[in-house]
């Protein structure tokens, strides 16, 4: 079955570390992959995606992420985490086919210490 | 260019009652998805419209709940009678194009149920 696991329900890091948030995804077939986040009171805003091509994604507010397919992982990174980073993230897939449903994860809430 | 806008932000309704929300996708998109996110668990897809044609309704939960999208413009999803597990978050997207990479998400309406 198609699915998506962020084993991590809420992760907290102080501002200024780095950060990487964890993704793993269950296809048939290498998906379109896909990071979302979600501010308080806000919509799900793309961050990233990986379509093909370069396995490393660079994004939006500085994040990146890794597809490494013999680990069927997405995981999205950061460097330095700025309070305004505080949010819930979700990994998402898609299939390459005319199927147009994203199949997402739970969510990972990212709580930024100061 | 005005993104997906979802109305109302938030309602809060009794059991057995009806709710409408509503979702004005992007101009000139021809594609509008809504997928659901209940309490703890991933966001998941409802149905997908082509212009005012249903093309996949497999994720709509039961027959209490009615999508319509008259004129190929803006979409109403109908819950009637809603029912506690039915709280959650209702979300928006729309594509121009049939492919996932593509879909731009609304803010969403938060639905509470009591």
């Amino acid at each position: 079955a198609q699915s998506v696991t962020q084993p991590d329900i809420h992760i907290t890091v102080s501002e200024g570390a780095s950060l990487e948030l964890r993704c793993n995804y269950s296809y048939g077939a290498t998906p379109y992959l896909f990071w979302y986040v979600q501010s308080p009171g806000q919509g799900l805003q793309l961050l990233l995606k990986y379509l093909s091509g370069d396995t490393l994604v660079q994004g939006i507010k500085g994040f990146e992420a890794e597809f490494k397919r013999s680990q069927s992982s997405f995981n999205l990174r950061k460097p330095s985490v700025h309070w305004s980073d505080a949010a819930e993230y979700f990994c998402a897939v898609g299939a390459r086919t005319r199927d147009d449903k994203i199949i997402f994860g739970k969510g990972t809430r990212l709580h930024i210490l100061p | 260019e005005a993104g997906v806008t979802q109305f109302p932000s938030h309602s809060v309704i009794e059991k057995g009652q009806t709710v409408t929300l509503r979702c004005d996708p992007i101009s000139g998109h021809d594609n509008l998805y809504w997928y659901r996110r209940v309490m703890g668990k991933e966001i998941k897809f409802l149905l997908h419209f082509v212009k005012e044609s249903k093309q996949d309704e497999s994720g709509m939960p039961n027959n209490r709940f009615l999508a319509e999208r008259t004129g190929g413009t803006y979409s109403t999803l109908k819950v009637q009678p809603a029912e506690l597990e039915d709280s959650g978050v209702y979300f928006c997207a729309s594509s121009r194009g049939l492919a996932v990479e593509t879909q731009y998400f609304g803010p969403g309406t938060r639905l509470l149920v009591l």
